[in-house]
């Protein structure tokens, strides 16, 4: 499975906006770039997904690079109830699985 | 609401005891698993199944099975319980809009303590 690195943990203001690196080097032309969050104590969530041009929703934007190496999760203006594990996984065109790594815990200040 | 439910939401088990924990979804989701998750880790795979009557192993499947009868249903059975299980399980349900497109959805988790 190709692998992706995110940093530990990252610390915003709220109502700043935040930038979630992640790094996919080994991804493959059919492999899906998702992301899922997991606040405290609840299971993780859906947040956006893309394959090579960047995806707007109401949670977040996912900027894909040009090479498809790396991806960006943006949320534009934090609030303290997005303090939560951010996972970027990459996804198979016909793969079920997810396959998560360790995230990067994102911690917001008032 | 539509969704997974999971129960129990907490269980103690003593080393030995076997049990099973439940899971339901609503959705017509094709897709479920089960996911466990330790202390500070992220989630790691222990079953799947694609369909009724159709189940697979995931990434640590040893001391757990399973089986799908329904679309609806897929229980998770620990046979004899040991402390190295005691972890926060996950169930997760799943479908398919083509194109590559698999939204998840997961339950709210089963805390278990193996003493």
């Amino acid at each position: 499975d190709a692998k992706t690195t995110q940093p530990n943990s990252m610390e915003s203001n709220e109502e700043e906006p935040v930038h979630l690196p992640c790094n996919h080097s080994t991804i493959s032309g059919t492999d899906y770039i998702h992301w899922y969050r997991q606040l405290p104590s609840q299971g993780p969530e859906y947040v956006i997904h893309g394959l090579t041009s960047n995806v707007n929703n109401r949670m977040a934007s996912l900027a894909i690079a040009e090479d498809r190496k790396s991806s960006t999760l943006i949320l534009h203006r934090a609030t303290l109830r997005d303090a939560a594990v951010y996972y970027c996984i990459l996804r198979g065109a016909n793969d079920y699985k997810l396959s998560f790594g360790a995230g990067t815990t994102v911690t917001v200040r008032a | 609401n539509a969704g997974v439910t999971q129960t129990p939401k907490f269980q103690v088990l003593k080393t030995g005891q076997s049990m099973t924990l439940q899971c339901a979804q609503d959705m017509n989701h094709e897709y479920m698993s089960w996911y466990r998750q330790d202390p500070g880790m992220g989630l790691r795979l222990i079953h799947y199944s694609v369909g009724a009557g159709i189940t697979d192993q995931g990434e640590v499947p040893n001391g757990y099975n399973v089986s799908r009868s329904t679309t609806e249903d897929f229980p998770l059975r620990l046979l004899s319980a040991a402390p190295s299980q005691t972890s926060v399980y996950f169930c997760a349900s799943s479908y398919s809009l083509g194109q590559g497109f698999y939204g998840y959805t997961f339950g709210s988790g089963t805390r278990l303590t193996v003493v």
